[in-house]
Order: C-alpha cells, then structure tokens, then sequence
C-alpha cells in the first residue's frame, strides 16, 4: 500500500511569493491534517481535513489556508511568505471511525525554504 | 492547555544497552497517544499507538505504556543497535484529530 506523498519535496521562494503543498493520503483515509515543524517551536497543527470540510485549525494566521478535494487529496496555500514561513511541512492522513481515533501517517514533508 | 514534556532532550548510548524515553502531558483527557521516530530531515514514522483505554503496547524491541493518570507515557528501546538512531517524538490526540506534541528525545546509539 502507498504511503502518503507530498509534492514537491524540496522549495524557495522569495518573501512576499505565495506557494501551494500538494499531500496525497494512503488509499482510503478521509482525514488529511498539515503541520508545521521548525527548530523553535517543534510542530504545531495546521488544520484538518475530512470530506472536503476543514474540522479543525490551529493558531494561524489567515495566510495559511488550505482544501480538500473529493479524492481526499489535499493542498495547503500560503500567501504573502514571510521568513518565518521557513519551515518542514508534514501532511498525516488516518481513517476515521466513529468512536475512535485512528493512527496518523506522516509523508515525508516538503520543505520550504523563504529567502 | 495540553502541554507535552520529553525527558531527556538528547541521550546517547552504546549499542545493546536498553533504554526508556519519557513523555509527560498536563491534561489526562486524551484519546490516544502515538510514538514516532524521525529521521533527519525526513518525515514521521509512526512506532506505536495506545488508546486511552490502553496501558501498553508491543511491537518487536519496542514497548509503550500509558498511565493517564499521572499524565505519562514511556518509550521502551531493548537491545539498541545504530539503526535506531532518530528523534523520537510523542504526540498526544484529544478530542479532535490533532495531534499535540512535544519536543523531542535526540536518541544517538554508538556502536
């Protein structure tokens, strides 16, 4: 079974650019959630997708947004790049079954690098 | 606020010795906890999950236990070898699909 794949792996930009992550789940997982990993602050949720509604979003700003298509594929868009926006972002995908949480599985990120 | 403790930030050992990685959380209302390992640069490998109603679980030289009670999880590593050489990472799931997690065990083993 494929694992989780994220497009394209490797980016620069240049402040003030925006840039769009592509993350596509396991076959069969409807939950798709981005994180955030940088040496200051670790990783920090994004959002959450399931069935093309965003169910959850963490602390950012509005320049952060992202989609989920009816194959479960998802995107992640970030406007206006800052230097801070220098980071390794992590799609996980996982079944969701009622009553309980299932196993996330991490792509291998796409790391973006704003000069 | 959740908030998740690993103990120690960095450890290094010599190849064979047994270890223990330690995650502390402050709020026991969790819905599962999930241990993973990274690789530099890499993405996240999941080792192992527990649910809340759990209190361990095995996967070959690795065990994780559970107590929600007094808010820890422990990471048990038998028998090192040079391969298991990554950061480890726990991640704490609530109520929602989100993961919280904490900083990180930088795990090196010498052979």
């Amino acid at each position: 079974k494929a694992g989780v794949t994220q497009t394209p792996r490797y980016l620069i930009k240049t402040r003030g650019q925006q840039v769009t992550l592509s993350c596509s789940p396991i076959s069969g997982h409807r939950s798709v959630s981005w994180y955030q990993q940088t040496p200051g602050q670790g990783l920090q949720f994004l959002f959450e997708y399931f069935s093309e509604t965003q169910r959850n979003k963490g602390n950012f700003p509005g320049r952060f947004s992202g989609r989920q298509f009816s194959n479960s594929r998802s995107e992640m868009n970030v406007s206006t790049l800052e230097l801070g926006d220098s980071a390794l972002y992590l799609c996980a995908s996982s079944r969701v079954l009622a009553g309980a949480y299932n196993e996330q599985f991490f792509g291998p990120g796409t790391r973006l690098t704003v000069l | 606020k959740q908030e998740v403790t690993q103990i120690p930030a960095a450890l290094s050992v010599p190849e064979g010795e047994n270890l223990v990685l330690n995650c502390s959380f402050t709020d026991s209302a969790i819905y599962n906890l999930q241990w993973f390992r990274q690789d530099p640069g890499k993405g996240l490998t999941s080792l192992l999950l527990i649910q809340s109603s759990q209190r361990e679980q095995t996967s070959g030289r690795l065990n994780a236990s559970l107590d929600k009670s007094s808010g820890r999880s422990t990471l048990y590593i038998a028998a090192s070898q040079p391969g298991d050489s990554a950061t480890y990472l726990c991640g704490l799931g609530g109520a929602t699909n989100k993961l919280i997690f904490g900083t990180g065990t930088l795990l090196a083993v010498q052979p």
